[in-house]
């Protein structure tokens, strides 16, 4: 398999707190990209971060890229309880899109 | 606009059954994939297709057949279901392939008894 893996597999944090998740890949990529999934429902897309790029930032979240190390790491700051969800990170290596195991990630209020 | 939409969401089965997992997105998408979740776990790419009358193996192919006539529609086919196939399936679309994020459809909750 080159499921990528993720790390902590489950963080609770209390709300206002941030949030960082890691995750680590095997293969070249040409870009990585950050999914959330609540309970019970489909992926939703996050945040693509391309193979030249190092940082990037959508709101409350910061992604970085480190090819060199095969890593990128996922921070939310200033969670909510209603950033309470399971994360996965996604290579997109060829035609195939290969995800991490996932993080769980609980914001208490 | 219903972005991408699988049915049925539930469904149980016995072993040895037949069934189709369909999957319709309204975006005019060439992309589209199907995936497993197993409990605890990420998901595993079963087939894709990056159009119309193309098709092609992922990461656990064996067991599953698919098929692209139509832009909108890509169904997934268990042959002969076995137990090992309990699992939640997702569809997703995008518009091409590189660098395009993916569009995921609710799930369909398959159990095999």
């Amino acid at each position: 398999s080159q499921q990528g893996e993720e790390d902590p597999q489950a963080l609770s944090i209390q709300e206002g707190e941030n949030a960082t998740m890691n995750c680590s890949y095997k293969t070249s990529i040409n870009n990585l990209q950050w999914y959330r999934q609540n309970s019970g429902r489909g992926l939703v897309h996050l945040i693509l971060i391309r193979s030249n790029e190092r940082e990037k930032h959508s709101g409350r979240l910061r992604v970085t890229l480190d090819t060199s190390k095969k890593s990128s790491s996922l921070l939310i700051t200033a969670s909510r309880a209603a950033d309470t969800a399971s994360y996965f990170c996604a290579n997109n290596a060829g035609n195939m899109l290969t995800f991490g195991g996932g993080t769980r990630l609980m914001v208490k209020p | 606009n219903a972005g991408v939409t699988q049915t049925p969401k539930f469904q149980v089965l016995k072993t040895g059954q037949s069934m189709t997992l369909q999957c319709a997105q309204d975006m005019n998408h060439e992309y589209m994939s199907w995936y497993r979740q197993d409990p605890g776990m990420g998901l595993r790419l079963i087939h894709y297709s990056v159009g119309a009358g193309i098709t092609d193996q992922g990461e656990v192919p064996n067991g599953y057949n698919v098929s692209r006539s139509t832009t909108e529609d890509f169904p997934l086919r268990l042959l002969s279901a076995a137990p090992s196939q309990t699992s939640v399936y997702f569809c997703a679309s995008s518009y091409s392939w590189e660098g395009q994020p993916q569009h995921f459809g609710d799930g369909t909750r398959l159990s095999i008894l």
